[in-house]
């Protein structure tokens, strides 16, 4: 059964700095790996999604890495700012059969203006 | 393109209550997963239909909750008689394929009371 870990549960920094969110698996078998932004009382924005065979996606200011042999991906933030406020959340698509996105707790970032 | 929709926002229900949730996938997407978020814990699993097929449901935490999707359309949970425990934020969410992005609805927000 895939678990999937993020680490930290929370973040708190000034404006403008470049951020590292972590993402674990235990299961490297997967099909894809997917980060997603959860505004307060708002539902799920995919960021990027990184197909198995892919070793990083990049968006804008945002860069997710991935290593399936040690299970981990990776979200980097570049110069952060106060509307990067959210939770963020990983989830992977493993491929034993069921195919079905696991979620991490996410970690809950807060940019200080 | 309209996104992943989802009716009620908000439910508010006596214990022991019927509410039926809906879930309007993207148009085309084969691939409909519903999810819940209880309160300070992860995204779990419910279920994940293939075009009007179940193809998992053992995230389904007992025989109170029934979903279908008639047509491969839209899609409906049920949960009756509701509990107390039921609680919390339903999420649902849709693809193309397995190893496509998986898109999110904004959610159904819960409360038994």
């Amino acid at each position: 059964k895939q678990e999937v870990t993020q680490i930290p549960a929370a973040l708190s920094v000034p404006e403008g700095e470049n951020l590292v969110l972590n993402c674990s698996f235990t299961d490297s078998a997967i099909y894809n790996l997917q980060w997603f932004r959860q505004d307060p009382g708002k539902g799920l924005t995919s960021l990027l999604l990184i197909q198995s065979s892919q070793r990083e996606q990049t968006s804008g200011r945002l860069n997710a890495s991935l290593d399936k042999s040690s299970g981990r991906s990776t979200l980097y933030i570049a110069a952060s700012q106060p509307g990067d406020s959210a939770t963020y959340l990983c989830a992977v698509t493993s491929s034993g059969g069921s195919y079905i996105p696991t979620f991490g707790r996410g970690t809950s970032l807060i940019v200080h203006p | 393109e309209a996104g992943v929709t989802q009716f009620p926002s908000h439910s508010v229900i006596e214990k022991g209550q019927t509410v039926t949730l809906r879930c309007d996938p993207i148009s085309g997407h084969d691939n409909l997963y519903w999810y819940r978020r209880v309160m300070g814990k992860e995204i779990k699993f419910l279920l994940h239909f293939v075009k009007e097929s179940k193809q998992d449901e053992s995230g389904m935490p007992n025989n109170r909750f029934l979903a279908e999707r008639t047509g491969g359309t839209y899609s409906t949970l049920k949960v009756q008689p509701a509990e107390l425990e039921d609680s919390g934020v339903y999420f649902c969410a849709s693809s193309l394929d397995v190893a496509s992005e998986a898109f999110f609805g904004q959610g159904t927000r819960l409360t038994v009371v």
